[in-house]
């Protein structure tokens, strides 16, 4: 099975940071990697995928890098509307989630 | 507007069973390979089940295997998790969502906005 983790597990920042989460995965999975953005009581939005695709209507302040075991996305300037909790998901074999990263209001 | 709808969710004993449906709208949904994602209370995502769009190809967690079965009636757009032998480590929130492509492994693009299964004696 393909592990997933994800670094911090939470951050505070406030409006305007440059916010980055990393996502490793357990062994090379090309670039079959999606972000996912969800809010409390909310299903999960795509938001990336395979690794840097920005899905349609996804705000360009958001970019995801990278390709084999480490990947990031980044958040150019962080908006009101962006605390929330991200997951990675690869999907190169089966899927599977990391366990979330939280982004909290400074 | 690509829309998915869950329901079936409820409260069972352990050892219970319980059959999710999720109803699409919106798209062609016989092109599209579907999936079961869970999330227990203040938990993170997991991956449940998986089948294609011919419905002739079906993956499952090992977490779920031999307990769930995912099926799909592409007449009615609905794809189907009948989930038996229900133990407590089952209660979660599930939702439905579709691969972006027609088949392999993919990401989901579209979710439903999810039906609560709680396993509780």
């Amino acid at each position: 099975d393909i592990q997933m983790t994800q670094s911090p597990s939470s951050l505070s920042a406030s409006v305007g940071d440059r916010v980055t989460i990393t996502c490793r995965a357990s062994r090379s999975i090309s670039s079959w990697l999606a972000w996912y953005q969800q809010k409390p009581g909310k299903a999960p939005k795509l938001l990336i995928y395979e690794a840097s695709t920005l899905e349609s209507g996804v705000p360009s302040r958001f970019s995801g890098s990278g390709s084999g075991t480490e990947f990031t996305l980044t958040i150019s300037s962080l908006q009101p509307d962006d605390f929330a909790t991200y997951y990675c998901q690869q999907y190169d074999t089966y899927w599977t989630f990391g366990q979330g990263t939280k982004v909290e209001v400074k | 507007e690509a829309q998915l709808l869950e329901s079936g969710g409820g409260l069972v004993q352990p050892g219970g069973s319980l059959r999710l449906s999720c109803e699409a709208s919106g798209f062609s949904f016989s092109r599209f390979s579907m999936n079961w994602v869970r999330q227990a209370p203040g938990k993170g995502l997991e991956w449940v089940a998986y089948i294609l769009g011919s419905g002739s190809t079906k993956y499952y967690a090992d977490s779920v295997k031999g307990r769930f079965f995912i099926s799909r009636d592409n007449a009615k757009n609905v794809v189907t998790l009948q989930s038996n032998s229900l133990r407590v480590e089952d209660t979660a929130v599930y939702y439905c969502a579709r691969n972006y492509d027609s088949s392999g492994f993919k990401a989901f693009d579209i979710w439903g906005q999810g039906t609560v299964v709680t396993v509780s004696s």
